[in-house]
């Protein structure tokens, strides 16, 4: 079976500095895909950022970046110049596919990000 | 605006209560499930549904009842509720699977339960 694992429960940023936050996973697939979800305190879910696991470049959007290690099955999330608004709960998730084809979800226990002023 | 949305946001059931948590989506998605998020647990699925008239069991499905008569809608039932189901409900909704279910899910806004 699929497994998601965060290994950090809580992290701490200064505001405009780098953090990483790390999530490997346990597969036998060779075609999936991995997310990052944002979590702010209103509640709501929201997607960060995705990773095509036969795509060797790592994913990036804006101030949000991967670094994808397909071997070491590592999935880490980092966001560069960090924001007060980056706050979060983080959660890691794998998509990869059942053999009723419906694509299952697993979702890591999440990371929560403090950002310092 | 287009999205998936859950009512109610906040419920507070007395132990053996019944209630229906509603989702409604309005992006045509043919899968939506339920998902309860717990302190270090992240979010466990509950109940999935690839298309109208079909659902299926996820990995904590027992006290929970779902049923999927559109598209568009995908109520939870809680039959009879116990403080272990003290929780936030999501519903998320995408398109199935391929190419085009990798656009990861969309979430409702969550729904915090309390069962006292």
């Amino acid at each position: 079976a699929q497994t998601v694992t965060q290994s950090q429960p809580e992290m701490s940023v200064q505001e405009a500095e780098t953090v990483t936050l790390s999530c490997t996973y346990d597969t036998s697939e060779s075609d999936y895909y991995l997310f990052w979800y944002k979590q702010p305190p209103s509640r709501q879910m929201i997607l960060v950022i995705r990773q095509e696991a036969y795509k060797q470049q790592n994913a990036t959007e804006n101030r949000f970046s991967v670094n994808f290690q397909k071997a070491a099955k590592s999935f880490s999330l980092k966001i560069s110049d960090s924001q007060l608004g980056d706050a979060a709960m983080y959660f890691c998730a794998y998509r990869g596919s059942t053999t009723s084809g419906t694509y299952k979800y697993i979702f890591g226990t999440g990371t929560r990000l403090k950002v310092l002023a | 605006n287009a999205g998936v949305t859950q009512t109610p946001k906040f419920q507070v059931l007395k132990t053996g209560q019944s209630m229906t948590l509603q989702c409604a989506q309005d992006m045509n998605h043919e899968y939506m499930s339920w998902y309860r998020q717990d302190p270090g647990m992240g979010l466990r699925l509950i109940h999935y549904s690839v298309g109208a008239g079909i659902t299926d069991q996820g990995e904590v499905p027992n006290g929970y009842n779902v049923s999927r008569s559109t598209t568009e809608d995908f109520p939870l039932r809680l039959l009879s509720a116990a403080p272990s189901q003290t929780s936030v409900y999501f519903c998320a909704s995408r398109l199935t699977g391929g190419k085009e279910g990798t656009d990861g899910y969309t979430f409702g806004s969550g729904t915090r339960l309390t069962v006292v």
